[in-house]
Formats: structure tokens, C-alpha cells, sequence
């Protein structure tokens, strides 16, 4: 069976300091992955997406970025991170062609 | 463009009685899916149920059903004998068939009163 994991699960960073949340799938190949960001009592807004190693697409302009090293890894970065970037990070995963997300636990953010 | 309303941000209903929850969508695509995730305080998204566009029969998974209006653009859930368990936030999302994109409603949140 396929699992999604999100590291980590809870993060407390300062204004300007760096990021990197890591979000791997297991029991599948060639996957489709995606960062969300949710922010408090709100939907979820689409960041990034891959449709394989290498290739992000970005849906919204920030001072985030992503990368998919391998096949079954996303991840999510920042140089410098602002409080704006606090939220709730979901990464998610479906496959190649399919119709469902499969949404991992999520990693809190808190930028104070 | 493409947008998902859930208009009704908290809903209460009685432990063992049905409750709807309302989604609405537009878009100017044909082809395009309709979904609703399960968000408990936990903060995963559980994925409950799927309706494509041209599915005559509306969706059904155990006590989930979608009640799919396609001509008023409307996907509303319906959860039947409701269950402590099941409080927690609804979201509705929709996803054209062309593009990688899922649009997320606001949500709603359901508490299920003993």
C-alpha cells in the first residue's frame, strides 16, 4: 500500500531564517506530488506541483520554492522565510493520469 | 475561471440524524471531477468520495453520498446516521479534467452533538 510522509511535523522558525520541509512517498512510482499551504481556518492554496523529477510548476509567486530530487521526494524550501509563511503545509500525491489526492499528516509552521 | 463555495462555514447536527453539506462550483470546463475531504483537528485530509462530471449516478461510499446537480453547478455531501467521529472540517474541491490543479472550497465544520 502506498503511504505519504511529512517531516517534520512541527516547526517553529524566526523571521528570516532558512526552511526545508520534506514530504516522501512510498508504494508508488512516478507519482504526481504537490505543496498546499493552509492557513488558519482557511482552504487549501496549491504552491507547487511535479509531474517528475525535476519539474515544478508554480502556481502563486512567494519566497518559497520547491524541488523533487528523486521520484518519491518533494521538497519545500526558503531562504528567508517571512511571518506571512506561517501555516499548515500539506504535500499530496496521486497518480500519473489519476483522479484523487492523497494528502500526507501536514507540517505546522509557525514564523514568529 | 474556476471556484469552489461552501457557504456555510459551521454546521451542528444531532448524533445518528443525516446532515447536508452545501458545495457549489463554476467553471467553463466539460470534463472535470468533483471531491470532498474529511479534515479532523489532526489536520490530515482524509479523501471521502468522487463525483466525475459525466457520471449519471450520484456517488455513494458507505454513509457518504454526493448529491450532484450538474445543471446548478452544485455537489453537495450528504452524510447519513452522523457519528461523533465524523466532527470535524468538509471540503469540497473540484478539478477540471485538463491541468493539474484542485480549487478548495473555504470548508465547512461539522459538530456532531451527543
Amino acid at each position: 500500500s502506498q503511504t505519504i510522509h511529512q517531516w517534520p511535523a512541527t516547526l517553529v522558525q524566526p523571521v528570516g531564517s532558512p526552511l526545508s520541509l520534506e514530504c516522501t512517498v512510498e508504494g508508488t512510482s512516478n507519482p504526481n506530488l504537490y505543496w498546499y499551504r493552509q492557513a488558519a481556518g482557511r482552504g487549501l492554496q496549491l504552491l507547487f506541483y511535479s509531474v517528475g523529477i525535476g519539474q515544478i510548476s508554480s502556481e502563486v509567486p512567494q519566497n518559497l520554492s520547491a524541488s523533487r530530487p528523486q521520484d518519491r521526494q518533494f521538497i519545500l524550501s526558503s531562504k528567508k522565510l517571512l511571518l506571512s509563511d506561517s501555516g499548515f503545509y500539506l504535500c499530496a500525491w496521486e497518480t500519473s493520469g489519476g483522479s484523487e489526492q492523497f494528502f500526507g499528516p501536514g507540517t505546522r509552521l509557525t514564523v514568529l | 475561471a474556476q471556484k469552489i463555495t461552501q457557504t456555510q462555514p459551521g454546521m451542528f447536527v444531532q448524533e445518528k440524524e443525516a446532515v447536508t453539506l452545501d458545495c457549489t462550483y463554476d467553471t467553463s470546463d466539460q470534463s472535470y471531477g468533483l471531491f470532498w475531504y474529511k479534515q479532523p483537528s489532526s489536520g490530515e485530509m482524509i479523501f471521502l468520495i468522487y463525483q466525475g462530471s459525466y457520471d449519471e449516478q450520484n456517488a455513494t461510499e458507505g454513509r457518504y453520498s454526493l448529491n450532484f446537480q450538474k445543471a446548478r453547478k452544485s455537489a453537495n455531501l450528504v452524510i447519513s446516521a452522523s457519528q461523533l467521529g465524523d466532527s470535524a472540517m468538509y471540503f469540497c474541491a473540484m478539478r477540471p479534467a485538463t491541468g493539474n490543479q484542485f480549487y478548495f472550497g473555504t470548508g465547512t465544520s461539522l459538530t456532531v452533538i451527543p
